[in-house]
């Protein structure tokens, strides 16, 4: 059964501080990995996105990981600010890439003063 | 970038009404949509899948007749929630697909439509 696993569940840290959020996935065949952040209330806003042969992609203060051996990925957050307190959601592409998204259940971050 | 925009962001109505949700790829061209459903600190639920100009394929479990999905051109997908109930109040997402992003099926979505059914 194709699965997005997501840890920890949530996630409390002070400002300024990194972070790193675990993704591990079963879908088979794979085509690609998304992070999404979602604000409470909004749609998910697109990170990074990483193809099979991707290790490493960042976005400003994002950095995202993919080891498609092992079929985990992480995003590292550094200097953490108020403003990346949301949901971070891992999501896999399976097949052909023209198939349905696979979520995990994300990873609620705060970022606390 | 690529900008999804959804109709209306939030809406109230009374049980037994119908409700419409307009999602628009406002800068690309969209062959296929996703409406998705949203519960409370839970994940996004897919729903149905939309193809412009044919019918939707709808998720198991998901009723098609109270949940009617219209995707008439390439940048308009349209989700009309019938007869409403109080059970069908949630955070409602699209998404839409470019169709000249490739491989990647790049998907964007859109900001949600908050229903509170009364």
């Amino acid at each position: 059964k194709n699965q997005v696993e997501q840890s920890p569940q949530s996630l409390i840290i002070l400002e300024g501080k990194n972070c790193t959020l675990q993704c591990n996935y079963t879908v088979s065949p794979f085509s690609n990995l998304r992070w999404y952040k979602q604000d409470t209330g909004r749609g998910p806003v697109s990170l990074t996105i990483m193809t099979f042969s991707e290790n490493t992609k960042s976005n400003g203060r994002y950095t995202a990981t993919l080891d498609a051996d092992t079929k985990q990925s992480s995003l590292h957050i550094t200097a953490s600010q108020l403003s990346d307190s949301a949901s971070y959601i891992c999501v896999v592409t399976g097949g052909s890439g023209n198939t349905p998204l696979v979520f995990g259940k994300g990873t609620r971050l705060s970022v606390i003063a | 970038g690529a900008v999804v925009s959804q109709h209306p962001s939030w809406v109230i109505c009374k049980s037994g009404t119908s409700v419409k949700i307009e999602c628009r790829s406002l800068d690309f061209q969209a062959t296929t949509m996703f409406w998705y459903r949203q519960f409370p600190k839970q994940s996004l639920m897919l729903m149905a899948t939309s193809n412009e100009g044919s019918k939707a394929t709808y998720e198991q479990g998901v009723e098609k007749d109270k949940f009617l999905i219209n995707h008439a051109s390439l940048t308009l997908s349209t989700l009309t929630v019938t007869s409403a109930h109080p059970e069908d109040s949630s955070f409602y997402i699209c998404s839409a697909r470019d169709q000249a992003s490739g491989s990647l099926y790049e998907q964007y979505f859109g900001p949600g439509t908050r229903l509170t059914v009364t």
